[in-house]
């Protein structure tokens, strides 16, 4: 089953403890982005990645970092988390030929609550 | 500022009657558009697109308008069903940027039996 999965689902954290989202795809897409959703301000992009070893930031890349050492995979890095990044973020792939636009295929969810 | 806008959070319909769901833009590059549909605990989900070539495009149940001249789109929705019931996300892409979108802040529909 083609996907885009997601872990943790999950996280309550404290201030300053280093994080990582994972994201996996097994669709074979060349790229990959992370997008954080709050409350009236819709999906933001934070980070995205056209390819293997290819990054470069969203709207919003403030706090995070990534890496894409691998096509599949693409997590994302909160090095020192502060409440303002709690959050529920999404991670997203589509294939370089999908139709203009872009149609994105997106995980399940992450939530993350700093405290 | 954002540069796609989903003026409206909420919007509640009797089943069987239209929804319409309007969303703004200010960037007149945008050259496609697309509609996504999210269910709580999951992820969003492509359900409609169109080019700026175009001013409609119909799948089903859904048709999608667009008015450039007003920087304006709208999703209709006829018959609304209870399964409707979502977050429903409009999203612009620029200049053939093919993957990168900007997304609006969503409205909440409700279909009411």
């Amino acid at each position: 089953e083609a996907q885009v999965t997601q872990n943790p689902r999950y996280l309550i954290t404290v201030t300053g403890k280093k994080l990582t989202v994972t994201c996996s795809q097994n669709m074979n897409h060349e790229y990959m982005s992370w997008y954080r959703q709050d409350p009236g301000l819709g999906l933001r992009q934070i980070y995205y990645s056209m390819n293997v070893e290819v990054t470069d930031k969203g709207d919003v890349p403030e706090g995070y970092k990534v890496s894409r050492k691998e096509k599949r995979n693409f997590p994302l890095i909160l090095e020192s988390p502060s409440p303002n990044q709690t959050s529920l973020y999404f991670c997203a792939s589509s294939s370089s030929r999908a139709p203009l636009g872009g149609e994105l295929f997106f995980g399940e969810g992450s939530r993350l609550t700093v405290l | 500022d954002q540069q796609v806008k989903q003026n409206s959070p909420s919007l509640s319909v009797q089943e069987g009657r239209i929804s319409i769901l309007n969303c703004d833009y200010t960037n007149s590059m945008f050259d496609y558009f697309l509609w996504y549909k999210k269910y709580p605990a999951e992820g969003p989900t492509f359900l409609i697109s169109i080019s700026s070539i175009k001013d409609k495009n119909e799948d089903g149940r859904f048709t999608v308008f667009l008015n450039k001249s007003a920087k304006h789109l709208s999703l209709h929705i006829v018959p609304s069903q209870p399964g409707d019931s979502a977050v429903y996300f409009c999203a612009a892409s620029l200049n053939n940027a093919g993957n990168m979108l900007t997304f609006g802040g969503g409205t909440r529909l409700m279909v009411k039996p």
